[in-house]
């Protein structure tokens, strides 16, 4: 059973251009949800994808955008890019409805340059 | 405005020592989750707790969930090297889990 894999797992990119990062969640969830994680710091969450959708959002501005696929997977766009998006972008994956914890993936470590 | 506040927030331990981290929020949850994180990984989810006053036991690590459901703690007993890691705690406002707040973690070290 494959757990939630994400690519790239590093990438470096120049001030000012755009990045897509890309998830696959665990065989049998259907909600995607990405987070921003910062050196020392907890996750923040950017957004949550189910059905396609945009379901809930964080504190992140519209440079932040994504997508869910009809296999559930998902992507990250980020147009822009600062030298403060430089974090550790993680997905994880869980199934509606039930309160049995997010699965993770191993994420993608980003560096803006 | 930080939801979930985790103490302590660094915890240097030698082998064998018992120690506990605390999960505290003035929010109620309907759930709440702790992980561990290693460097460069994603977070490993270890427990999920629902219900007011529960308890739950892995191995040598008890888990709380306040009555109240606005906090939780994780005791961990005869620490080992094997423990040192970042410890999260995050809680969910609705069934769904796919929202989590985060505290800030409690990075352990355990020497041997």
């Amino acid at each position: 059973d494959a757990g939630v894999t994400q690519s790239p797992t590093h990438l470096i990119k120049t001030r000012g251009q755009q990045v897509t990062l890309r998830c696959s969640p665990k065989s049998g969830h259907d909600t995607v949800s990405w987070y921003q994680q910062a050196l020392g710091q907890g996750p923040q969450f950017i957004f949550q994808y189910y059905e396609e959708e945009e379901r809930q959002r964080g504190n992140f501005p519209d440079r932040f955008s994504g997508h869910q696929f009809p296999n559930y997977s998902s992507e990250l766009n980020v147009n822009a890019l600062l030298l403060g998006d430089s974090a550790l972008y993680l997905c994880a994956s869980s199934l509606v409805g039930t309160p049995t914890g997010a699965f993770f993936g191993q994420g993608t470590r980003l560096t803006v340059v | 405005t930080q939801l979930l506040e985790q103490s302590p927030q660094f915890l240097s331990i030698q082998e064998g020592e018992n120690l506990t981290v605390y999960c505290n929020s003035s929010s109620v949850f309907s759930s709440l989750q702790w992980y561990r994180q290693e460097p460069g990984e994603g977070p490993v989810l270890l427990v999920t707790v629902v219900t007011g006053g529960e308890v739950k036991k892995l191995k040598r690590l008890t888990f709380q969930f306040g009555d109240a459901r606005k906090d939780s703690s994780l005791h961990i007993t005869a620490a080992q090297p094997g423990d040192t890691g970042l410890y999260l705690c995050a809680g969910a406002y609705s069934g769904n889990t796919g929202k989590l707040i985060f505290g800030q973690g409690t990075t352990l070290q355990v020497k041997p």
